[in-house]
């Protein structure tokens, strides 16, 4: 079945500018989470949705923040761009939530941003 | 501090060596924890996930073990081949705060 799916892949915003990026799960996964990946912070964790509600959500400012519709698709907004925003986003799914025990997440190819 | 630390850095072996990477952390209590292969511009792919009270689990050549005495885990890789040049994340989910805690990655180079 396909994966994780991701769009766009690869795009570029100027400073002050806003952008969303898109994730289609793996079919019959209802938990969709998001993560942030830079060389100097590592991959972090950004928020989970699970059945249209925001499960769980990490450290970053309210600029970042994301949705999910009820056929499991999510988005995920930010707002007011600023330079250490570029990164690569990954999207990852799973049937339940994403820090269950026993419960792999799938993770997409991610959408690389630079913002200038 | 991280509260997942990963050791080394950067390691280079031959085609056919084994090797151990080394996660060390300091997240507790912890209900689970993950190794992952990312490969140079793709998303992880899970290796291995450990509840708190499993030792071992292994995946092909693929072996992470587990100490929650020392807060200790580690992943052994077996006669390793070209393909297995990636990064390798040690991921730690807090049992309290339920969030997925990444650790920096090892980057690991196998040459022919």
């Amino acid at each position: 079945k396909a994966g994780v799916t991701q769009t766009p892949r690869y795009l570029i915003k100027t400073r002050g500018q806003q952008v969303t990026l898109s994730c289609s799960p793996i079919s019959g996964h209802r938990s969709v989470s998001w993560y942030q990946q830079t060389p100097g912070q590592g991959l972090q964790f950004l928020f989970e949705y699970f059945s249209e509600t925001q499960r769980n959500k990490g450290n970053f400012p309210g600029r970042f923040s994301g949705r999910q519709f009820s056929n499991s698709r999510s988005e995920m907004n930010v707002s007011t761009l600023e330079l250490g925003d570029s990164a690569l986003y990954l999207c990852a799914s799973s049937l339940a939530g994403s820090t269950a025990s026993g419960n792999t997440i799938y993770f997409g190819e991610g959408s690389w941003l630079t913002v200038v | 501090k991280n509260q997942v630390e990963q050791s080394p850095q950067s390691l280079i072996i031959l085609e056919g060596k084994n090797c151990t990477l080394q996660c060390n952390y300091t997240v507790s209590p912890f209900s689970n924890l993950r190794w992952y292969k990312q490969d140079t511009g793709r998303g992880p792919v899970s290796l291995t996930i450990m509840t708190f009270s499993e030792n071992t689990k292994s995946n092909g050549r693929y072996t992470a073990t587990l100490d929650a005495d020392t807060k200790q885990s580690s992943l052994h890789i077996t006669a390793s081949q070209l393909s297995d040049s990636a990064s390798y994340i040690c991921v730690v989910i807090g049992r309290d705060t339920d969030k997925l805690i990444f650790g920096t990655g090892t980057r690991l180079q196998v040459f022919p």
